[in-house]
């Protein structure tokens, strides 16, 4: 059974910094693309960021780029998401979210499993 | 970066109800689209992918069509667990846009 789980979340200072872990099982990690996605209270979906399985191919919404780095380790089957300077607007529930590709002439792409999320909030 | 646009942006129907949502895309993104449901406190849930192919283990009465910059997430008879939120997610190129949203009401 596939299973992500968040942790890290939790209250960061404007300007602070925290840093998001993903704990991946039940499939072979390093083979799958992953996603970061977050939804601020009450509101809609947001793309954060994307990594590729080898981890050398990396992807940034630009409201996070220079601030936010996606990384991953495939010996330990984990997904990491380190936010500096953090503003306001960052609070939110982010997702990690595992992408599926099929390749049959072009090549699709989307998220199948999600985990549950973890609450960022920022505020002084 | 391209722009996904729902409508509408919520909708009241009942049970046994055929219901509609459409999603477009400020430019064409071929069947680089997906669909999630997404209830309340809970993770979004992968409905339809590559615009028309039904996720395993998702009910025969959702479906999808379209092709280009419109799309539409048809759920053909309404259900109590349907009450939820959807949206539409492109995937043709980063950054990887999200529609706003569409939540289905009980009338």
């Amino acid at each position: 059974e596939v299973q992500l789980v968040e942790s890290g979340g939790g209250l960061g200072q404007p300007g602070g910094s925290l840093r998001l872990s993903c704990a991946a099982s039940g499939f072979t990690f390093r083979s799958y693309s992953m996603n970061w996605v977050r939804q601020a209270p009450g509101k809609g979906l947001e793309w954060v960021s994307y990594i590729s399985g080898s981890g050398t191919t990396t992807y940034y919404a630009d409201y996070v780029k220079g601030r936010f780095t996606i990384s991953r380790d495939n010996a330990k089957n984990s997904l990491y998401l380190q936010m500096n300077s953090l503003r306001d607007e960052d609070t939110a529930v982010y997702y990690c979210a595992r992408d599926w590709t099929y390749c049959g002439g072009d090549c699709y792409s989307w998220v199948d499993y999600w985990g549950q999320g973890t609450l960022v909030t920022v505020s002084s | 970066d391209i722009q996904m646009t729902q409508s509408p942006s919520s909708l009241s129907a009942s049970v046994g109800d055929r219901v509609t949502i459409a999603c477009r895309a400020s430019q064409s993104i071929s069947s680089y689209l997906n669909w999630y449901q997404q209830k309340p406190g809970k993770a979004p849930k992968l409905l339809i992918y590559t615009a028309s192919s039904l996720q395993s283990g998702v009910p025969s009465r959702f479906g999808g069509s379209g092709s280009g910059t419109d799309f539409t997430l048809t759920i053909s008879s309404l259900q109590p667990e349907d009450f939820a939120t959807y949206y539409c997610h492109q995937t043709y190129s980063t950054p990887r846009t999200f529609g706003q949203g569409t939540k289905v009401e009980i009338k």
